[in-house]
């Protein structure tokens, strides 16, 4: 089954200090993959994607993921947290088969940056 | 703002009772999507629409919810005789679909809060 791990429940992180929310997934194929964030009682904000090429991916808000593939992983860095950043983070991959362009997601990661 | 947009974002209802959700999306969109999320779950996909075509329904979609988008524009998601479980956000979103390949972004709603009591 196709499925999107998130080991961790909540990464407690002191601000100015780099932060890193995991991610590994479980798909056949070469997936494109998504991190998304969401603040309470607020939908799913689209953060970055990886379709291809370099495996260093830049987003929104300073956020940067890395691909590695031998790994199935797509973790999400930032080099400085801000308080501000506190947020539920989502990982999201979509198999390159599939036609419906849905996506699958993980069961989230809560950050959780302390002044 | 031209972003997806859903109403109504909070809904209490008791058990029973027939609730709809409406969502808008983002304008030039031809791909439509239904999810729904728990508390301390990621988003379970429900189902999606090619302009106003549904194309796919999740096992989670029982047969008291019913998805239209009538003319290939905003949608509607009906939930008939709601129970407590059907309690959670429900998540619409959108994205452009020129080619089967491309990794055009899927961007969401704010959600519409459902509460059964």
């Amino acid at each position: 089954a196709q499925s999107v791990a998130q080991p961790e429940d909540q990464v407690n992180v002191a601000e100015g200090n780099p932060l890193t929310v995991k991610c590994t997934y479980s798909v056949s194929g070469n997936p494109y993959l998504f991190w998304y964030v969401q603040y309470p009682n607020r939908g799913l904000q689209f953060l970055l994607k990886y379709i291809t090429g370099d495996n260093l991916v830049k987003g929104s808000y300073g956020f940067e993921a890395e691909f590695n593939k031998s790994q199935t992983s797509f973790h999400l860095k930032k080099p400085s947290a801000l308080v501000s950043d506190s947020a539920l983070y989502f990982c999201a991959v979509r198999p390159r088969v599939d036609s419906s362009y849905k996506l699958i997601f993980g069961s989230g990661t809560r950050l959780l940056v302390r002044p | 703002d031209t972003g997806v947009s859903q109403d109504p974002r909070h809904k209490i209802t008791k058990r029973g009772q027939n609730v709809t959700f409406r969502c808008d999306p983002i304008s030039e969109h031809n791909r439509l999507y239904w999810y729904r999320q728990t508390l301390g779950q990621g988003p379970e996909f429900l189902t999606y629409f090619q302009n106003e075509a549904q194309l796919e329904k999740s096992r989670l979609l029982s047969d008291r919810f019913s998805a239209e988008r009538p003319k290939g524009s905003f949608s509607t998601l009906e939930i008939q005789r709601t129970e407590q479980g059907d309690s959670a956000m429900y998540l619409c979103a959108s994205s452009l679909v020129p080619g089967f390949t491309s990794g055009n972004t899927i961007y969401f709603g704010e959600g519409s809060w459902l509460t059964v009591v």
